[in-house]
């Protein structure tokens, strides 16, 4: 299994111009996320799927759009980037056990580092 | 609010020495708890967790240990390497499907 890809691995965008991230994982995990992460913030959640036609938002959604066709894929768009959105995007996929409908651990790609200028 | 509190970096120790990482919860409920590692450059990788109070997580040399009564997850390693130079995040799952994380504490072990 490759786990949970992410393409591309770096990008410079222009302000105003739009993108899409995209992520793939060959694991069957129903639950699929975004996050961005700031230099010495953490993690931030963007937005997150727990199915396919299934999308919700996380803490950070402004700025950002996402769709879940698949169970594969959770693409990421940016619509009319800003100098805010320079930052390093992670794409993360996770089952559950179902016992108590607690999430178990995710799995997380090798991210997307963003510049806008 | 769930909140994780961890440990402000960074942190810089000697080859051998003991690593203490403090993590705290507020959640409510019994959440699962984790901690990842991120290497430079690489996304973030599971090393431990634990789902139940009392529970002990532990790989690579690294434990901990699920403390509900103190509401705490601090990471532990007897002895460090080099190669454990990282950034370390304590994270906690409920029921909402999500996991909160901490702000990550960087460790830099010198030869």
């Amino acid at each position: 299994n490759a786990g949970v890809t992410q393409t591309p691995k770096f990008r410079i965008l222009k302000i105003g111009q739009s993108m899409t991230l995209q992520c793939t994982q060959d694991m069957n995990h129903n639950y699929m996320y975004w996050y961005r992460q700031d230099p010495g913030m953490g993690l931030k959640l963007i937005y997150y799927s727990v199915g396919a036609g299934i999308t919700d938002k996380g803490e950070v959604p402004n700025g950002y759009n996402v769709s879940r066709s698949t169970t594969e894929d959770f693409p990421l768009r940016l619509e009319l980037a800003a100098p805010s959105q320079t930052s390093v995007y992670f794409c993360a996929s996770s089952y559950l056990l179902g016992v108590r409908d607690t999430p178990y651990e995710q799995y997380f790609g090798p991210g997307t580092r963003l510049t806008v200028t | 609010g769930n909140s994780v509190t961890q440990m402000e970096g960074p942190v810089t120790l000697s080859e051998e020495a003991f690593l203490t990482i403090n993590c705290t919860y507020t959640a409510t409920g019994y959440p699962s708890l984790f901690w990842y590692v991120q290497y430079p450059g690489e996304g973030l990788q599971l090393l431990l967790k634990a789902t139940k109070a009392d529970d002990k997580g532990s790989n690579k040399g690294f434990e901990a240990t699920y403390r509900k009564e103190t509401t705490s997850f601090h990471l532990e390693k007897g002895s460090v390497q080099v190669s454990d130079s990282a950034v370390y995040f304590c994270a906690f799952g409920g029921s909402n499907y999500k996991l909160t994380f901490g702000k990550g504490t960087l460790l830099t072990v010198n030869p």
